[in-house]
């Protein structure tokens, strides 16, 4: 069973506000995702990183920033939140270049709204 | 580039009814394939997954075959229950190192009792 967890689950949070949504592993793995998915279930890839100290953003275009100072930790903030913003956020991890298929684990996501 | 088609949903089907949920890709080379469920409230799991072409992925009563002529990896259960309903990923990656997977934009599946 994957190891990934998020925190918190959900967050109402006031316009203008910084928040960060946890992410940690305890796998190992090198890879981490972050994806935005939007009402209509549809996943976007938003930040990657391929180990500590390497990040990159993703497909689509995001007002917000991630850092991996730790193998199994990769936060994401947004500075000023805004309506915007409300989303679910799915982390997810998988193993490094070694294993060719890149089966990702994901956490349980973050429901963000913003008023 | 790289794409994943899958059909449009939702679906809707009774208990004990056939599944089938389409999927398509549009890749180079030898890609693999997911099949990924997201129960509501919940983030995704993997379901099923095959690494090359004719490979037959199951689990839980699910299947998909990697079919490489007709670049489709197509999802079937023969009985659906009620639990079954969810949202259906299908995903491919590439196999190059260091590449996400590439999701379509899922399927939703309600099934009644």
């Amino acid at each position: 069973e994957a190891d990934i967890y998020q925190t918190p689950r959900y967050l109402v949070i006031g316009t203008g506000k910084k928040i960060t949504l946890e992410c940690s592993q305890t796998m190992g793995h090198d890879k981490m995702y972050w994806y935005q998915q939007d009402p209509g279930m549809e996943l976007h890839l938003i930040h990657y990183s391929y180990g500590v100290n390497s990040t990159e953003k993703g497909d689509l275009s995001s007002e917000s920033t991630v850092s991996r100072i730790r193998t199994e930790h990769f936060p994401l903030t947004l500075e000023s939140a805004r309506p915007s913003h409300t989303s679910q956020y799915l982390c997810a991890s998988s193993v490094g270049a070694t294993r060719s298929y890149n089966e990702q684990f994901f956490g349980p996501g973050t429901r963000l709204t913003v008023l | 580039g790289n794409s994943v088609t899958q059909m449009e949903g939702p679906v809707t089907l009774s208990e004990e009814a056939f599944l089938t949920i389409n999927c398509t890709y549009t890749a180079t080379g030898y890609p693999s394939l997911f099949w990924y469920v997201q129960y509501p409230g919940e983030g995704l799991q993997l379901l099923l997954k095959a690494t090359k072409a004719d490979d037959k992925g199951s689990n839980k009563g699910f299947e998909a075959t990697y079919r490489k002529e007709t670049t489709s990896f197509h999802l079937e259960k023969g009985s659906v229950q009620v639990s079954d309903s969810a949202v259906y990923f299908c995903a491919l990656s590439s196999n190059q190192a260091g590449t996400a997977l590439i999701f379509g934009k899922g399927t939703t599946l309600s099934v009644s009792s």
